[in-house]
């Protein structure tokens, strides 16, 4: 089945500094990536839809100068938090599409957990 | 708007029958997906449905409605590792998934 990774799993950094966070497709093509934050026992919240070799659309109240989304190709997309704050402290998840799937099914990474010092 | 709704939380029994209905509202509609999520990790994908009906998957099944903007997911013969949070998710027009919150379910022995 489709596979995604994403890496780091985790990371601590201090306050004022920037994370980068990688999502792959193992076996797979993907065009499209979304990056997703959950906060604890809250739902899924889309901040971004990732298309590779374009800018990414971000969801309103997503800054897109502090959540920077880099997708050069069609199978690495990368999500930078810049300037971190505690408040981003977070579960941050990227899906991928796989084009060739019959239904456009999103395959999930498991998942960045960012604590902020 | 587009909007999904599904029960916060829900409790059974192992070895018994739950099932938990979403309803949803979006700009066109490309299908109905339910996911898994455990505590502290990434969803998983249960189910889909795009036809009216019921798509039945071992123990587990899902129903649509599209008439109605209805889904259901039952769970049969409920074990303890079953716990967890079960997210309705449809796709809109734009092939892009809309959440519900999620129904957090509780399987006591």
């Amino acid at each position: 089945g489709a596979v995604v990774s994403q890496h780091p799993s985790w990371v601590i950094c201090k306050s004022g500094t920037s994370v980068k966070i990688e999502c792959r497709s193992l076996d797979f093509q993907a065009t499209t990536m979304f990056w997703y934050r959950q906060f604890p026992k809250q739902s899924l919240m889309l901040m971004a839809t990732s298309n590779e070799g374009s800018k990414a659309t971000y969801e309103q109240g997503v800054e897109k100068d502090k959540f920077l989304i880099n997708h050069a190709s069609l199978t690495l997309s990368t999500l930078t938090v810049t300037s971190a704050h505690p408040e981003d402290s977070s579960f941050y998840i990227c899906s991928a599409r796989d084009l060739a799937a019959d239904y456009n099914e999103q395959f999930f990474g498991p998942g960045t957990r960012l604590t902020v010092l | 708007g587009q909007n999904i709704d599904q029960p916060t939380e829900m409790t059974a029994t192992e070895g018994a029958i739950v099932q938990i209905n979403c309803t949803y509202q979006t700009s066109g509609f490309n299908g109905l997906f339910w996911y898994q999520q455990h505590a502290g990790e990434a969803p998983t994908f249960l189910s889909y449905n795009v036809l009216d009906g019921l798509e039945e998957k071992g123990r587990f099944s899902s129903f649509l409605s599209r008439s109605k903007g209805y889904s259901y997911l039952l769970l049969k013969e409920l074990q303890m590792k079953d716990s967890a949070s079960y997210l309705c998710a449809a796709m809109d027009s734009n092939y892009q998934l809309i959440w519900g919150a999620g129904t957090k379910l509780i399987i006591k022995p």
